[in-house]
């Protein structure tokens, strides 16, 4: 079964104390990303990555880090998270498909950072 | 700026009624347009996505039409069941369709 597996699915830290947001895809895709949701704004990118060792920045990468050392794996990592970072956090494994790029999403991340 | 409007924000139908939630986009170069569900909890999942050349889309009982002149896509549900309470995000892919820019979704309550 294909799927995007993230975790943990909560999270409440304390501003300063480093954490990382697993993700692992099983379907070999080689695009991934990393967004943020939060009321009224919709999804928002914060880094993507094209292939293994190659991550770029989306929309609003301040304070957020990737790594791809391996395709399956696209973890997020917050140095030194603060309040403005609690949201809720979804990684997407893209398939190219016929041009349409089909996105699967994982379950999300919900984290409170106090 | 490239952006993705939807409406109305909210939405509460009854049961067995069908709807119609609206997305305008202003995202260029245009690469194709989607319609995700979102369930309260989880990640969204895809229902349609149309091209440029392609005017409507089925899935079921969700019908998705886009107007690429005007930049404006539906997204039509008929029948409404309990099941389709959810978020309803309208996702436009530029250049190659690597590229998304998110709507802010509309929140579709289907009551008994």
């Amino acid at each position: 079964e294909a799927q995007v597996t993230q975790n943990p699915r909560y999270l409440i830290t304390v501003t300063g104390k480093k954490l990382t947001v697993t993700c692992s895809q099983n379907m070999n895709h080689e695009y991934m990303s990393w967004y943020r949701q939060d009321p009224g704004l919709g999804l928002r990118q914060i880094y993507y990555s094209m292939n293994v060792e190659v991550t770029d920045k989306g929309d609003v990468p301040e304070g957020y880090k990737v790594s791809r050392k391996e395709k399956r794996n696209f973890p997020l990592i917050l140095e030194s998270p603060s309040p403005n970072q609690t949201s809720l956090y979804f990684c997407a494994s893209t398939l190219s498909w016929g041009g349409k790029n089909i996105q699967y999403f994982g379950a999300g991340t919900r984290l409170s950072v106090l | 700026k490239n952006q993705v409007e939807q409406s109305p924000q909210s939405l509460i139908i009854l049961e067995g009624k069908n709807c119609t939630l609206q997305c305008n986009y202003t995202v260029s170069p245009f690469s194709n347009l989607r319609w995700y569900k979102q369930d309260t909890g989880r990640g969204p999942v895809s229902l349609t996505i149309m091209t440029f050349s392609e005017n409507t889309k089925s899935n079921g009982r969700y019908t998705a039409t886009l107007d690429a002149d005007t930049k404006q896509s539906s997204l039509h549900i008929t029948a409404s069941q309990l099941s389709d309470s959810a978020s309803y995000i309208c996702v436009v892919a530029d250049n190659y369709g690597q590229n998304f820019v998110f709507g802010p979704g509309t929140r579709l309550s289907v009551l008994p």
